[in-house]
């Protein structure tokens, strides 16, 4: 269970030019979803939180109009990452809270697989 | 502020040659402490939950401790496919679901 897929896992695209990753969880409702950028042997860096139905919340310093973030259902949240250029290269990773176990509230997320995005 | 520190930041084992890792934590009031399992090139895989001080998870050769200030990854008799990053991350249920993230322990295990 609390399996998170993430579409594409690799891409290249020319700079300027705009590139949408989606984010799913595949058998179960994830209310919030989060979406993580991690640069080479570094950890991962929390970029916005994703939830259902209204808008992202973004952490400081990251542009909410070059990462546009789309959260439309219970299981699909999408990173467009627009105008990009060659310092967006890098790994990005979506997760998903489930949102309870039994009464209590869940804090635990479960990663997909990582999109690498390479500009050129 | 929470804070997460792991250590060592790079831990090379032999085969078999059993060890632990550190996640200090300072949390305001902690909701859960996470260990995930990173592959390079992957995303973070889920691994343990720990929510109060004496609590203990095992799987398979790890096994995950917490005390009030810290919490451990023991690895019993490690294997080569044990390599990875080893990721800590704590929620205070500050508010929000956000995870606070260690920069992780990478552990290598030569056969």
């Amino acid at each position: 269970g609390a399996v998170v897929s993430q579409h594409p896992s690799r891409v290249i695209c020319k700079s300027g030019t705009s590139v949408k990753i989606e984010c799913r969880s595949l058998d179960f409702q994830a209310t919030t979803m989060f979406w993580y950028r991690q640069f080479p042997k570094q950890s991962l860096m929390l970029m916005a939180t994703s939830n259902e139905g209204s808008k992202a919340t973004y952490e400081q310093g990251v542009e909410k109009d070059k990462f546009l973030i789309n959260h439309a259902s219970l299981t699909l949240s999408t990173l467009t990452v627009t105008s990009a250029h060659p310092e967006d290269s890098s790994f990005y990773i979506c997760s998903a809270r489930v949102p309870r176990v039994g009464l209590a509230v869940n804090y635990e997320q479960y990663f997909g697989p990582g999109t690498r995005l390479t500009v050129t | 502020e929470d804070q997460v520190t792991q250590s060592p930041e790079a831990l090379r084992l032999q085969e078999g040659e059993s060890s632990s890792l550190n996640c200090s934590y300072t949390v305001s009031g902690l909701r859960g402490l996470f260990w995930y399992r990173q592959d390079p090139g992957k995303g973070p895989e889920f691994l343990f939950t720990l929510y109060s001080a004496g609590e203990e998870k095992e799987k398979e050769r790890l096994k995950a401790t917490l005390t009030k200030k810290e919490s451990f990854l023991h690895i019993t008799a490690p294997k080569p496919e044990d390599s990875a990053t080893y990721l800590c991350a704590v929620h205070s249920g500050a508010g929000s679901y956000q995870l606070t993230f260690g920069k992780g322990t990478k552990l290598s295990v030569i056969p």
